[in-house]
């Protein structure tokens, strides 16, 4: 049973240029949650989703970020914009329907994203 | 959720138990206890949770105070695989629609050859 999917792994911009963030997950996991690692720094929560609805985005920088999970395909993070701030790694993770406190969220590896 | 404080670093050595304390002294009755931990340049991992009563899988046990104030991870026999952030979150059952994970800065554990 495959894990948390990211892709890129690696994902390099130009300042201005737009970043598309991928994750598949889990199979039979609805809902998706995105975090962010800012260098030397904790993870941070952005956005939790459900298929075709945000849940909650109150981590969410108001500009520039959005997110989707449509009902068909993976979940993307979608940065426009960018700039040397938004440097970090990107992590996504997935819990299966259901959800309560105690259900675990399974993370896949991250996308590091470099901007020039 | 309730604020956990844990040691920002701790040191094992190589096939020794180690105990990784967590302290959240404001915990109400309906936060669960989870740990994850992240190893180096991996998303977190999910390690262990409980809510009252000790826990125990194949990774580590848990042991939870007594009044809930403060709970141990414990690693029974650490590798050097075991090296990396480990992360005490609450989560409250009654956290409404939202499900997210706050994470502190966790204690960098390093083991020892």
């Amino acid at each position: 049973n495959a894990g948390v999917m990211q892709n890129p792994r690696h994902l390099v911009r130009r300042r201005g240029q737009e970043a598309r963030l991928r994750c598949s997950p889990m199979k039979g996991h609805s809902h998706v949650y995105w975090y962010r690692q800012l260098p030397e720094e904790g993870l941070k929560f952005m956005v939790y989703l459900q298929k075709e609805n945000i849940i909650d985005e109150s981590g969410m920088p108001k500009e520039r970020f959005s997110a989707e999970f449509p009902k068909e395909g993976p979940s993307i993070l979608r940065i426009q914009q960018v700039v040397r701030g938004d440097s970090a790694a990107y992590f996504c993770a997935s819990s299966p329907p259901g959800v309560t406190a105690h259900q675990p969220q399974h993370f896949g590896d991250g996308t590091r994203l470099s901007i020039l | 959720d309730a604020k956990t404080t844990q040691p920002n670093s701790m040191e094992s050595n190589e096939e020794e138990p180690v105990h990784l304390p967590c302290n959240h002294s404001t915990i109400s009755g309906t936060d669960y206890i989870h740990w994850y931990r992240q190893l180096p340049s991996q998303g977190p991992e999910y390690v262990i949770h409980g809510l009252t009563s000790n826990v125990n899988n194949r990774m580590a046990s848990l042991a939870i105070a007594e009044d809930r104030k403060s709970s141990t991870l414990i690693l029974h026999r650490a590798t050097l695989r075991d090296a990396a952030v480990y992360y005490c979150i609450l989560r409250d059952v009654n956290g409404g629609a939202t499900n997210k994970l706050i994470f502190g800065t966790g204690t960098l554990l390093a083991v020892q050859p």
